[in-house]
């Protein structure tokens, strides 16, 4: 059962238009929410995160919004830039047992275009 | 420079044979981890640390071996008891007990042949 879910497998958008990433959680238990991107054969590099006593965080181009009643997390880009492209994972963790372990979802890879 | 190295990049094993992958880091962290990629998959955990002399199994821990003799260093020994070893090996750290981001390695290709 998975417990992060972003269903979009792939996005494409215009450079220099809004890309926006969704995700889906189901356990009320995650306090903190997190997005990642990856590029082929490298490690994911953080990008924003959230925790649950927000709606909304902002760092530059890129802001999270969170809705805990939907259960509902997205990530919105703006301007979007050919730079952009890669695979984006949002991720979920909770605070139990001391250790903030992450679930990912299945990833969402976004292209684009110039 | 701190960071988390994983080593080597890519790695070719015979079928049936165990093979170890190396994770180094010098970020202080407390807690360790190990994440298994597979294509249209997300990451999936494997194994977690979260202080030395002790580990916990993930989601996917079957066929996998881990050990954390060192604050700095997790080993992930994948045995010929898993089915499907050939993925791509993610190892990551975090600071323990505190909600932030965990910082990944470079990651491993592993072919088994």
């Amino acid at each position: 059962d998975q417990q992060v879910k972003q269903n979009s497998p792939s996005l494409s958008v215009q450079e220099g238009r809004i890309s926006i990433l969704n995700c889906d959680y189901t356990n009320s238990m995650f306090d903190y929410f997190l997005w990642y991107k990856k590029y082929p054969a490298e490690g994911p590099t953080f990008l924003i995160s959230i925790s649950s006593i927000k709606d909304k965080n902002e760092d530059g181009r890129f802001t999270v919004f969170l809705n805990k009643s939907a259960k509902h997390l997205s990530l919105h880009i703006v301007p979007s830039q050919p730079g952009d492209s890669a695979v984006y994972f949002c991720a979920a963790a909770y605070s139990g047992a001391g250790s903030y372990q992450l679930t990912f979802g299945k990833g969402t890879k976004l292209s684009v275009i110039p | 420079d701190g960071g988390i190295t994983q080593s080597p990049k890519y790695l070719f094993r015979k079928e049936g044979q165990n093979v170890t992958l190396s994770c180094e880091q010098n970020l202080n962290h407390d807690a360790m981890y190990w994440y298994r990629q597979d294509p249209g998959q997300g990451l999936r955990l494997i194994y977690y640390s979260q202080i030395v002399n002790d580990f916990q199994k993930g989601d996917i821990a079957e066929g996998y071996s881990v050990s954390r003799e060192k604050k700095e260093s997790f080993p992930l020994t994948v045995t010929s008891a898993q089915k499907n070893p050939t993925a791509f090996y993610l190892c990551a750290s975090s600071l323990q007990g505190v909600a932030t981001e965990a910082f990944f390695g470079q990651g491993t290709r592993l072919t088994v042949v």
